[in-house]
């Protein structure tokens, strides 16, 4: 089975610091995605990967970035963190042309206080 | 544009009653559909995926979808619900513009009472 792990179940975090959300798949897929949960807003997508070094954005990264060094790692880093930044925040990744689903990670729920 | 409606927030069933979830799309194209469960605190899983061929599509914990590309829908169903079963359920589309990208709806609340 692939597995995306994500480092951290939960963390908390203050106003203004920089934080990093590791994600790590193993299973060799190329496209790699983090999305952020709000409930009744659903899953919005922020920044995706599909190759190494590469990044694109999503429909949210304003104060986020990302980074993807090695295939398998994909970081999410909030520059400076904001209460508004609270949330859920999804690691998934798939293979190919994505016919076969998104794998996700357990979900890291950041408070920033 | 491109978009898929789950338009309950919430579902209530009582243990071993049938169950449905509903779900509506709008993409060009063929439809990549899939439906996933998330519980309480965790991440999202796979529970089935339609592509195409037959149209009642079968999936993980005895769920099942039925694809109508007429009414462009594709309900999650389940013959007698579990109250192991409460959790959230998201619908989604794949991307006709990024084959990569998933279209999610807003996701369906199901509380399977005892």
């Amino acid at each position: 089975d692939v597995k995306v792990t994500q480092s951290s179940r939960y963390l908390v975090k203050r106003t203004g610091e920089k934080v990093f959300l590791e994600c790590v798949q193993d299973m060799d897929h190329e496209n790699m995605f983090w999305y952020r949960q709000d409930p009744g807003l659903g899953l919005r997508l922020i920044y995706f990967s599909y190759d190494v070094k590469m990044k694109e954005k999503g429909d949210i990264p304003e104060g986020y970035s990302v980074s993807r060094e090695k295939k398998e790692r994909f970081s999410l880093i909030l520059e400076s963190a904001s209460t508004n930044q609270t949330s859920m925040y999804l690691c998934a990744s798939i293979i190919g042309q994505g016919a076969e689903g998104y794998t996700f990670g357990s979900g890291t729920r950041l408070t920033v206080v | 544009a491109q978009s898929v409606a789950q338009p309950e927030d919430q579902v209530n069933v009582a243990e071993g009653n049938p169950l449905t979830v509903k779900c509506t799309y709008s993409v060009s194209g063929n439809p990549y559909l899939f439906w996933y469960v998330q519980y309480p605190n965790r991440g999202l899983q796979f529970l089935l995926k339609y592509i195409t061929g037959d149209n009642l599509v079968k999936g993980s914990y005895g769920f099942e979808a039925e694809f109508n590309k007429s009414q462009t829908s594709f309900h999650l169903k389940k013959p007698s619900a579990l109250v192991s079963d409460s959790a959230l359920y998201f619908c989604a589309v794949r991307d006709a513009g990024n084959n990569r990208k998933l279209i999610w709806g807003l996701g369906t609340s199901l509380a399977v009472n005892p």
